[in-house]
């Protein structure tokens, strides 16, 4: 039983340039949640999709956009790339309930120069 | 606003030693609690989790934590610490939805 896959597992952007990030849920779950952690934090919530719309959302800017596709699967986008978007995105799948647990996967390590 | 405070940033401990790791929240109402563990190189991984019910939690690798409403607290718990527990420890807490918000992490460490 696969858990969440992330990918790539590493990325270099330059800054201004467009990046997307993927992730794949734990088999049997229909909720992605991402989050960026930045060095030295906990993992802030970005936002979360659940059939293919976004449900709730962080304090992050427009820049930042999703998507869901019907298998569950999700993108991150980021646009307009800046130095401080370099941190570690992290993908978190789970069933769209109140009293479930969150499956994290490896991560995505983004470093815009 | 909602958040989640954890008291201590760094700690190092002997092996053998008990570990107590503080996590505080914002306030009440419906909430599920973690402890999330990230060894290194690793994926944040479950150690565990309150929904309802007995307030005291055990989770895996001999870990337990305590929910105390009133404090709106959620502390971890080791009697005795391995060599293999260091790592970088979170609490997270959700209120509502799926979203999880974290504390700023412990990171531990344990001597040899």
């Amino acid at each position: 039983d696969a858990g969440v896959t992330q990918s790539p597992t590493h990325l270099i952007k330059t800054r201004g340039q467009q990046v997307t990030l993927r992730c794949s849920p734990k088999s049997g779950h229909d909720t992605v949640s991402w989050y960026q952690q930045a060095l030295g934090q906990g993992p802030q919530f970005i936002f979360q999709y659940y059939e293919e719309e976004e449900r709730q959302r962080g304090n992050f800017p427009d820049r930042f956009s999703g998507h869901q596709f019907p298998n569950y699967s999700s993108e991150l986008n980021v646009n307009a790339l800046l130095l401080g978007d370099s941190a570690l995105y992290l993908c978190a799948s789970s069933l769209f309930s109140l009293n479930t647990e969150a499956f994290f996967g490896q991560g995505t390590r983004l470093t815009v120069v | 606003a909602q958040s989640v405070s954890q008291h201590n940033h760094h700690v190092i401990l002997s092996e053998a030693a008990s570990l107590e790791l503080g996590c505080n929240y914002s306030y009440g109402g419906t909430v599920n609690l973690f402890w999330y563990v990230q060894y290194p190189g690793q994926h944040l991984q479950l150690l565990l989790k309150y929904f309802s019910g007995d307030p005291l939690v055990k989770g895996i690798k001999g870990f337990e934590a305590e929910f105390i409403k009133s404090k709106f607290s959620f502390n971890l718990r080791k009697p005795s610490v391995q060599w293999s527990d260091t790592a970088e420890y979170f609490c997270a807490v959700k209120w509502d939805g799926n979203k999880l918000v974290f504390g700023a992490g412990t990171i531990l460490r344990v001597k040899s």
